[in-house]
Parts: C-alpha cells; sequence; structure tokens
C-alpha cells in the first residue's frame, strides 16, 4: 500500500462549480498535512496546512481533516480556469521530518 | 524573502558524465530538503539537512548520488555517472525548524535534468 494515495484525475469540473478533491495516508501517527498546487514544468506551490481534525478555510479554498479515517480533502469553491493545475497531498509519515508526497490529482476547470 | 533558488534551471548532460545542482534555501531556514520528481508523479524525497548535518538519505538512493551543506546555508546535490533514469526534475526545499510539528516546505523552481 502507497503511503499517501490520490486518484490521479482528470477531475474536470466546470467554471464556477466545486471542486473536490481527496487524499488518503497510511500512517496513523501522521500530524502534518499539506496541499500543494503544481502548474506544469513548475515547482509546488503551498495551498493549505492543515493539522487538526476538522475543516479549515481560506478563501475559496477549504481543507477538511479526518484522522481516524486517515482522509484529508481539499474543496476548491468556484472553480477558475487557472485553478487547473495538478494538486498533490503530503503528509509527514513515521515520526519523520519529511513529507510523503501522492502522485497528484489534475484538476480541469471548464470555462 | 527572496525564496528558494535554485541553479541551473536545466541541465542536458550525456550518460556517464558528472553533474552538480546548487540550491540557496530562504536565509532563515535550518533545514534544506532535496526531492526528484518525474512526470507524472510526485516528488520524492531524497534527503534532508538541518543546518550542515546530513539526517535523512532515502534508502532507494544511489551512491552515485551525494548532498552537501558544508557552512549550513547553501547546499550542493553531485551525481556522478549519469544515467537516463536520472532524468528528472530536481527540486529544493526550505523550512523552518519545526515547534511541535512539520513546517510547510517551500519549494525552489527546481533543476531539469535530461541524460541523453
Amino acid at each position: 500500500q502507497k503511503e499517501v494515495e490520490q486518484n490521479s484525475g482528470p477531475l474536470s469540473v466546470p467554471e464556477g462549480a466545486i471542486a473536490s478533491l481527496n487524499c488518503t495516508y497510511s500512517d496513523r501517527v501522521s500530524q502534518s498535512f499539506f496541499w500543494y498546487r503544481q502548474y506544469s514544468g513548475k515547482s509546488p506551490e503551498l495551498i493549505m496546512s492543515i493539522y487538526s481534525n476538522g475543516d479549515k478555510e481560506d478563501g475559496r479554498f477549504t481543507a477538511q481533516l479526518n484522522k481516524a479515517s486517515q482522509y484529508v480533502s481539499l474543496l476548491i469553491r468556484d472553480s477558475q480556469p487557472s485553478d487547473s493545475a495538478t494538486y498533490l497531498c503530503a503528509v509527514n509519515v513515521e515520526y519523520g521530518n519529511k513529507l510523503v508526497f501522492g502522485a497528484g490529482t489534475i484538476l480541469r476547470v471548464k470555462s | 524573502d527572496t525564496g528558494v533558488s535554485q541553479n541551473p534551471r536545466h541541465k542536458i548532460t550525456k550518460r556517464g558524465q558528472n553533474v552538480t545542482f546548487r540550491c540557496d534555501p530562504i536565509s532563515e531556514h535550518n533545514r534544506l530538503y532535496w526531492y526528484r520528481q518525474t512526470l507524472g508523479q510526485g516528488p520524492e524525497f531524497l534527503t534532508y539537512f538541518q543546518n550542515e548535518a546530513q539526517l535523512e538519505k532515502s534508502r532507494l538512493l544511489s551512491d552515485r548520488f551525494s548532498a552537501e551543506r558544508p557552512k549550513g546555508s547553501f547546499s550542493t546535490l553531485e551525481i556522478q555517472r549519469t544515467e537516463q533514469g536520472d532524468s528528472a526534475m530536481y527540486l529544493c526545499a526550505s523550512s523552518p525548524l519545526p515547534q511541535d510539528r512539520l513546517s510547510p516546505l517551500h519549494f525552489g523552481n527546481g533543476t531539469r535534468l535530461t541524460v541523453t
């Protein structure tokens, strides 16, 4: 089982819709969770960090964490064509001091 | 805060040659990480430093790879006797020391290596 799993997509949503991106992880002791956005040919850019169960909102983005289910998600409200990118879920594992990344979900927002 | 800087941006080399990449982290960040990313995959951890000490190295990392951070500031990643399978984007990231939890990593623009 991979440590961090994401659906590779592509996930296609119309402009203005809510995009929902999901991630599961295998290590029950993970404490730190991050979402990064990566445009083609560019480096990952931090969008959100979340450490506690529940929801965390920042503008159009909401991160949701459920440690019991080992599940973290990212909601993007009012999706824009500029949101089209690959979204990477990253988790620290095994009390480690590094992040393990999922393979990413490709999001396409159609205008 | 000028961000994480990586040089060169692109490197094309022939199989068997050695290459070296440089990373300048955000100045106040104690931690520096190297990752490798291939098409369609997420970044894969290679190694990380806390100040000048190399604290962890991936078990998957070949002996041809070596990294240094001699004065706890910039870092270099060297690949000896390059192979075509080394072609990838090499990403450097830095972060402050964690408090009670891991801080987010801030990535540089990466060095794209092509081995012909």
